[in-house]
């Protein structure tokens, strides 16, 4: 079957820096996204790695380990703004079929 | 550029009724693809279209069907309703070319079957 983890929740304080951890098990692999989404909002991307390493943008970065089938989301300098789910997704064959994990929602405190 | 618009954004239907959702892509875009969010299910893949063609499909059964239009525009058709279908449908576009990195949602349709 094809799965992809994510710790349920994450909790940390303003101006901290987290981690998100997504591990994937999936028939086809064409990269590994992140999305946020806020409390009933549309789901927004955040970053994509289709090679190994790190991609950074701005206060988020993104890791990628092709032969671990691991990847994470880390946030730098955190915002209260940046209290939401988070999810993973890994594209799945040549279509824009995305399967997403599980959903991590982090909780920022001031 | 106008981002991805779905109408309504809201509904109540009951059991047993059908519903047809819409959706309109970032102007450009010819990929289109559903979603079907709950608590307890997750993010789910429904369905794709690109150019007015199904590419793929998701394990939803028969009641669930879609078609796009030479415009891009694209529809979801929920047949006999369920209270299982209560969910936020989402819908995604993007230009179309392979790979599934970067789509771009819709603020959602949030259905409650009574």
């Amino acid at each position: 079957g094809q799965s992809l983890e994510q710790p349920s929740e994450v909790t940390a304080v303003e101006g901290a820096i987290v981690q998100i951890n997504c591990t994937y098990q999936t028939s086809g692999f064409y990269g590994l996204s992140w999305y946020q989404q806020h409390d009933g909002g549309a789901p927004t991307f955040l970053s994509y790695n289709a090679l190994d390493g790190l991609e950074e943008t701005g206060r988020f970065s993104s890791f990628l380990s092709r032969s671990d089938s691991y990847g994470y989301l880390l946030l730098q300098e955190l915002q209260m703004k940046d209290s939401a789910s988070y999810f993973c997704a890994v594209g799945s064959g040549a279509t824009n079929k995305l399967i997403f994990g599980t959903g991590t929602l982090l909780a920022v405190q001031p | 550029k106008a981002g991805v618009t779905q109408t309504p954004r809201y509904l109540i239907k009951t059991r047993g009724q059908q519903v047809t959702l819409s959706c309109s892509p970032i102007s450009g875009h010819r990929s289109v693809s559903w979603y079907q969010q709950t608590p307890g299910q997750g993010l789910q893949f429904l369905f794709e279209y690109f150019s007015e063609t199904q590419r793929n499909k998701g394990n939803f059964p028969g009641r669930f069907s879609g078609r796009q239009f030479s415009n891009s525009r694209s529809e979801m058709n929920v047949s006999t309703l369920e209270l299982g279908d209560s969910a936020l449908y989402l819908c995604a576009s993007r230009s179309g070319t392979s790979g599934g990195e970067t789509q771009y949602f819709g603020p959602g349709t949030r259905l409650l079957v009574l």
